[in-house]
Parts: structure tokens; C-alpha cells; sequence
């Protein structure tokens, strides 16, 4: 079973505050990095899919960055809105083996 | 297009019922994988098909749960003899290919045994 750790669990920040957080994954193996937002009452979305290690990927506001070497990962959101809270979930996919997805970072906007 | 289809959407069971949920993936979609998250908990792995490979069944927490795909379409998640543990909401995904390709998540089975 491989241990993908999310950091922090939760967040709350004010609209228009800039935040990350990260995602640890076994750096042995690699193969990609999924990270996707859950909406509450919705399905999972997915964001960004990396494989690169040093790669840094973005949609809008949001962007992430991937280190293969030490196996992490961070998740940028510039300037945060009130429809960015969600649980941004990340996931690890080794070679040969399944996706596993951390925890979650549950993330909450105040207007 | 259409996306990933699951039913029921809410499925409420008698402790030791069986019950099945199933799950449509998008066309095309070689890849299928079913999930489950119990309150407060994260998503847990249960088990992968891909293409015409046998499955990875590795996640299945017990000889109760077990599951079928027909090819490369409609996927059924069984539970036999439910226990007040399995409720959790079920979710279903499909991908273009395993790995690099982004899931496609179903709306998911909320299913509680009481």
C-alpha cells in the first residue's frame, strides 16, 4: 500500500489571499501525478496530470509543480475565490501499480 | 458528450442484503476504476480493469465485494451480505488509458446499510 500524505488537512483563507500545499508521494517508480478538485455534491474533477519531473502546469489561478526526485508535489491557487473551496485531492501512480490518492487538502474561501 | 453514469445515485440496504451498483463509462474509455469513501475518510482503492487485462482486484476489502466489466463497457460492483461498515459513497471512474490520462468521475452510489 503506498502512502501519499496531503498537507495541510484543511485551510481557511480570506478571498483574494494566495495559498499551496503539498502532496508527498514514494518517490521510487514514479510514473505520473494526478490532482484533482472535489466540490462538495459534485464529482471529482480532475486538474492536472505530470509526469515530468521539474514540470509546472497551470489552469487560470491554479498551478502545480512536480519534484520526482524527492516526491512531492504543490498545488498554487493566486489570489483565492470563494468557488475555490474544495478538497483538492492528489494521487500517485507508480509504475505497475494502481493510483492511490491522499487525503485531501480541504480548502475553504471566505468572502 | 456524455460522462461517467452511475446508479442507483442513493441505495439504502438492510444489513445482510446484496445489493449492486453499476456504473457506464464514457465510450471509448479503456480504463475503469471503482473507489469508495466512508465518512471522513479519504478515497479508497477497490479495483481497476483495463482494456481486456484481468483485474486488479487488490483494494477489494473482502471476498464480500467483487465486480465484473464486460469488455470495455458497462462495469457492476457487487456486495454481498452488506455489514454497516460498507456504507460509504461508491464512486466510479474512467480514463482514455491508465496513468496518464485524467479520470472521469461519476456522480457516485451513496449507499447506506442500516
Amino acid at each position: 500500500i503506498l502512502n501519499v500524505e496531503q498537507s495541510p488537512q484543511s485551510l481557511h483563507v480570506q478571498e483574494g489571499d494566495s495559498t499551496n500545499f503539498t502532496c508527498s508521494f514514494p518517490s521510487s517508480n514514479f510514473y505520473a501525478l494526478h490532482w484533482y478538485r472535489w466540490e462538495t455534491a459534485k464529482s471529482p474533477e480532475a486538474l492536472f496530470v505530470m509526469t515530468l519531473n521539474g514540470d509546472e502546469k497551470k489552469k487560470g489561478r491554479i498551478s502545480a509543480t512536480l519534484n520526482t526526485k524527492e516526491g512531492y508535489s504543490y498545488l498554487y491557487i493566486k489570489g483565492s475565490q470563494p468557488e475555490d473551496s474544495a478538497t483538492y485531492l492528489c494521487a500517485s501512480l507508480p509504475a505497475g501499480n494502481m493510483l492511490t490518492f491522499g487525503g485531501g487538502t480541504r480548502l475553504m474561501v471566505k468572502p | 458528450g456524455a460522462g461517467v453514469s452511475q446508479s442507483p445515485s442513493n441505495k439504502v440496504t438492510e444489513k445482510g442484503k446484496d445489493v449492486e451498483l453499476r456504473c457506464d463509462p464514457i465510450s471509448g474509455h479503456t480504463a475503469l476504476y471503482w473507489y469508495r469513501q466512508r465518512l471522513g475518510q479519504g478515497l479508497e482503492f477497490l479495483i481497476y480493469f483495463q482494456g481486456n487485462s484481468a483485474p486488479d482486484k487488490s483494494g477489494l476489502p473482502s471476498d464480500r465485494f467483487s465486480a465484473e466489466r464486460t469488455g470495455e463497457s458497462v462495469s457492476t460492483l457487487t456486495i454481498q451480505r452488506t455489514q454497516q461498515e460498507d456504507s460509504a459513497v461508491y464512486l466510479c471512474a474512467s480514463s482514455l488509458a491508465a496513468g496518464t490520462s485524467p479520470l472521469h468521475f461519476g456522480n457516485g452510489t451513496r449507499l447506506t446499510v442500516t
